[in-house]
């Protein structure tokens, strides 16, 4: 119930190419979901997060698309670049704060590789 | 101005010492975490503070104990190291909990 499956667990895409990354949940009090970026030595940025009333968001290069009846998000990257090779996590949690359940729960991650 | 900051960076200590990881958040931030992360990048949440009390306590050894001096500082104990803790250790905080979280650089613990 409180799993996030993430796939593949590694990814190399050519630059200019469209990288895509893909999360299932099986909690359906999940309500909200986050994708953060992780670059070598450093510590997890928030990307991009949808909540499930809408079924896509768009930030730039970044996209969520939102699944609720499959419990799928995918993060797509339009036009990827070798600077954003780094390991990308999903997460789901309950929102607003819901005692034990409300953990953010990662994904074991994708390593995305961007060949120039 | 680094918004969480944790020290230190690099931790190398024996098997059966005490060690502890200082973190500190700049943002104002209601909420702070400690996550693990395994040799194969798995995040896994440890503990997190909110207004200086504990509300979730994940499943981990008692030989780890959060301290919550104040608002920006959660620090992390951790009594009688094992090989198995060697990982990197991350703080994070966020204003509501599981909103934004803002993560520190990590430390690096290897237990020798």
């Amino acid at each position: 119930q409180q799993q996030v499956k993430q796939s593949p667990q590694s990814l190399i895409v050519q630059k200019g190419g469209i990288s895509i990354i893909n999360c299932a949940y099986e909690n359906t009090a999940f309500d909200y979901f986050p994708w953060y970026q992780q670059f070598p030595g450093k510590g997890p940025a928030l990307l991009i997060a949808i909540r499930p009333d809408v079924s896509e968001k768009k930030e730039g290069r970044f996209t969520i698309s939102f699944n609720k009846s499959a419990k799928q998000f995918s993060l797509h990257i339009m036009d990827s670049q070798p600077g954003d090779s780094a390991t990308y996590f999903c997460a789901a949690s309950i929102y607003p704060p819901g005692g034990s359940q409300g953990n953010l729960i990662f994904g074991k991650g994708t390593k995305l590789s961007v060949k120039p | 101005d680094t918004a969480v900051s944790q020290t230190p960076k690099y931790l190398v200590t024996q098997m059966g010492n005490d060690k502890s990881i200082k973190c500190e958040q700049n943002l104002g931030h209601d909420t702070m975490y400690w996550y693990k992360q395994d040799s194969k990048k798995f995040l896994k949440i440890m503990f997190s503070y909110n207004n200086k009390e504990l509300i979730i306590n994940e499943t981990v050894p008692n030989r780890f104990s959060p301290k919550s001096p104040d608002k920006a500082h959660l620090n992390l104990h951790i009594n009688s190291l094992e090989l198995g803790d060697s990982a990197v250790y991350f703080c994070a905080s966020s204003q509501v909990m599981n909103t934004e979280a803002f993560f520190g650089q990590g430390t690096r613990l290897t237990v020798v």
